[in-house]
């Protein structure tokens, strides 16, 4: 078990640009979530895969924002037309079918759009 | 919709202190209730949970009682120690209405002092 991990663990961008952040999640874990957390604030969710499907998206993720799990393993995040407001520490998790409120975080990807 | 409200932070203590931290929750349904726990350069974990009313989750000596009543769910420790310094969220799941995804608080963190 290697944990949850994630690349880049930090992004520095200007305006405008497009970033695309991965997850690798545990490799027997079935459920994906992507969260969005600022400082000082606590995390909010943004999307959740069941295996390649995604199967809730937050009203936080607009259309500048895409996910995908395509083969049910690891999952990207891409933000087009980045804006300021982007910037925020981007978690990842994934948990087992059965176990679902126990979550597994990797340690982020910190975004900063300049 | 549903939310949590966390005490604010931070919170320093002496070792061997007893800790409080302050949680309530607000929830359409019958919400199950968490506390998780981010040490300092790691990702978010599970710390404990209460399904339902007065159970109390306890683990690591952290202890906390699902409260119905006053929609609370406060963690208590009766001594800590340095290496308990780390921000605490308190979450809550909400399977009733469907969604898979975790409301989190906004963090308290706690300094422990030698």
């Amino acid at each position: 078990d290697t944990g949850v991990s994630q690349d880049p663990r930090h992004k520095i961008t200007k305006r405008g640009q497009n970033v695309t952040f991965r997850c690798d999640p545990i490799s027997e874990h079935n459920r994906l979530y992507w969260y969005r957390q600022t400082l000082g604030q606590g995390p909010e969710f943004l999307t959740y895969f069941q295996n390649e499907a995604q199967l809730e998206k937050s009203r936080l993720l607009s259309d500048r924002f895409s996910a995908e799990r395509p083969k049910g393993s690891f999952s990207t995040l891409e933000i087009q037309r980045t804006e300021q407001g982007d910037s925020a520490m981007y978690l990842c998790a994934s948990s087992l079918q059965g176990a679902e409120e126990k979550l597994f975080f990797g340690s982020g990807t910190q975004l900063s759009v300049l | 919709g549903n939310s949590v409200t966390q005490m604010e932070g931070p919170v320093t203590l002496s070792e061997e202190a007893f800790l409080t931290i302050n949680c309530t929750y607000t929830a359409t349904g019958y919400p199950s209730l968490f506390w998780y726990v981010q040490y300092p350069g790691e990702g978010l974990q599970l710390l404990l949970k209460a399904t339902k009313a007065d159970d109390k989750g306890s683990n690591k000596g952290f202890e906390a009682t699902y409260r119905k009543e006053t929609t609370s769910f406060h963690l208590e420790k009766g001594s800590v120690q340095v290496s308990d310094s780390a921000v605490y969220f308190c979450a809550l799941s909400d399977l009733d209405t469907g969604r898979r995804a975790l409301t989190f608080g906004s963090g308290t963190r706690l300094q422990v002092q030698p």
